[in-house]
């Protein structure tokens, strides 16, 4: 089966400007993440999908980040406007609705964003 | 709050040695997994551990789960230089209440094998 496809591999902004990343998960995967790994830590989750609706938001600075998954396929993050410390790599992840405990999670090459 | 720590951070080490990585979790749990990272590359999915005293082994490496003890490890068997690479376990806190299906992860461990 096809992966997680994410463009664009990578991109370079000034503060203050915005930028979009989309993802498109494995066909037939319900529930969609989007991590925000900073150089040298783990993957934080910034905002999990099930379909189409927003299942945890939590961590997503609301402020200058959105995300949406429209018809519960594929997704965008956006931030307006970015600030020096969102340079990170933003992966997105993908699971099945039934055994995603089993089969785990399949994470795409994400997007690596430096703001200059 | 879910915490995840691994240790060590960063772990040097000889051919053909044996090692271990450990990773502590704050919250109940029976779903932990491990992945691995190369420099610039995403997460590769390594091992799936979804009950107490659960081991899974592929080729030099073995994980492990205690659940009561909160606790996984990695245990790698005569290390070789393609295993260098970065370690991450992550956790789905899904009997604790918490929203499942969601990982929190720890902050990995930078593996170098050295001839």
């Amino acid at each position: 089966e096809a992966g997680v496809a994410q463009s664009p591999r990578y991109k370079i902004i000034e503060k203050r400007q915005s930028v979009a990343f989309w993802c498109n998960p494995i066909s037939g995967h319900a529930t969609l993440y989007w991590y925000q790994q900073i150089l040298g830590q783990g993957p934080k989750l910034l905002i999990q999908f099930q379909n189409n609706g927003v299942v945890d938001d939590s961590q997503l600075p609301k402020d200058r980040f959105s995300a949406e998954r429209l018809k519960g396929v594929d997704s965008t993050l956006k931030i307006q406007p970015a600030k020096l410390e969102d340079s990170a790599v933003y992966l997105c992840a993908s699971s099945a609705k039934s055994g995603t405990a089993r089969r785990g999670y399949t994470f795409g090459s994400g997007t690596r964003l430096t703001v200059v | 709050e879910l915490k995840v720590e691994q240790n060590p951070l960063f772990l040097s080490m000889q051919e053909e040695k044996n090692y271990t990585i450990y990773c502590n979790y704050s919250t109940t749990s029976d779903r932990l997994y491990w992945y691995r990272q190369d420099p610039g590359k995403s997460l590769e999915s390594l091992f799936v551990l979804l009950s107490n005293g659960a081991v899974k082994q592929e080729g030099r490496l073995m994980a492990s789960l205690d659940t009561k003890a909160r606790l996984s490890t990695l245990h790698i068997t005569a290390a070789v230089h393609d295993l260098s690479a970065t370690y991450f376990c992550a956790v789905d806190p899904f009997n604790s209440g918490g929203s499942n299906y969601k990982l929190t992860f720890g902050k990995g461990t930078l593996l170098t094998v050295n001839p």
